[in-house]
């Protein structure tokens, strides 16, 4: 069953770090790009970062970039998000998402069930 | 403020159609990226429902389908049925951001 698993996720104080871990299992992991993809209580998706399949190109978006790093390790076929600085609006259930193939290639075919990150001021 | 626009909220009787709406911009949609819509339901992750105008993973029923004209995108459902209550996210690609965008979604009560 292809599955990808969050764990890290917790409360933090604001100015604080903390990673997260996304752990994939039943696909070649290492031929995929993978995302982050956030949700806010109560508000819409918001993308946050890419990592392309041999972790030798990122990218994120403009509220992040500075303070979150994306990596993965091909063989633990695990995608990481390190995140620093951390704010209260980075307040959010965190997904780590899958790319799709093909022509599908720029959406997010498989999701994983996400990770809270509470960040108190 | 979200790149992609959609309602906040549509609704529909059951074993009616419904369509929901996306409307981005000449960077995005206009640009010919594609759109992809995706089914929130309560409490659970996003799940892909359309890739592209019409490609629906195994599983998706063929109720669902999607359309594109210019810079919008919509997604229709026919035939709805209780299940279907949900929110859903409309996603492309912006090249002026070099960034994945969604809509701000839109909550289907089926009535």
């Amino acid at each position: 069953e292809v599955q990808l698993v969050e764990s890290g996720g917790g409360l933090v104080q604001s100015g604080g770090s903390l990673r997260l871990s996304c752990a994939a299992s039943g696909f070649t992991f290492s031929t995929y790009w993978m995302h982050w993809v956030r949700q806010a209580p109560g508000k819409g998706l918001a993308w946050v970062s890419r990592i392309n399949s041999d972790g030798s190109g990122t990218g994120y978006a403009d509220s992040v970039k500075g303070r979150f790093t994306i990596s993965r390790d091909n063989a633990k076929n695990t995608l990481y998000l390190q995140m620093n600085s951390l704010r209260a609006e980075d307040t959010a259930v965190y997904y780590c998402a899958r790319a799709g193939e093909g022509v599908a290639a720029y959406s997010f075919d498989i999701w994983g069930q996400g990770t809270m990150v509470p960040v108190s001021s | 403020q979200s790149v992609l626009t959609q309602p906040s909220s549509v609704s529909g009787a059951l074993g009616q159609r419904v369509t929901i709406s996306c409307t981005g911009s000449s960077s995005n949609i206009g640009a010919g990226f594609d759109v992809h819509w995706y089914q929130q339901l309560p409490g659970t992750a996003p799940k892909l429902l359309i890739s592209g105008k019409t490609n629906r993973p195994s599983g998706v029923p063929d109720r669902f389908s999607g359309s594109k004209s210019g810079t919008s995108a919509s997604l229709a459902i026919t035939g709805l049925q209780a299940e279907d209550e949900a929110d859903y996210y409309c996603q492309s690609y912006d090249s002026s951001l070099s960034a994945w965008v969604f809509g701000g979604g839109t909550e289907l009560t089926v009535l």
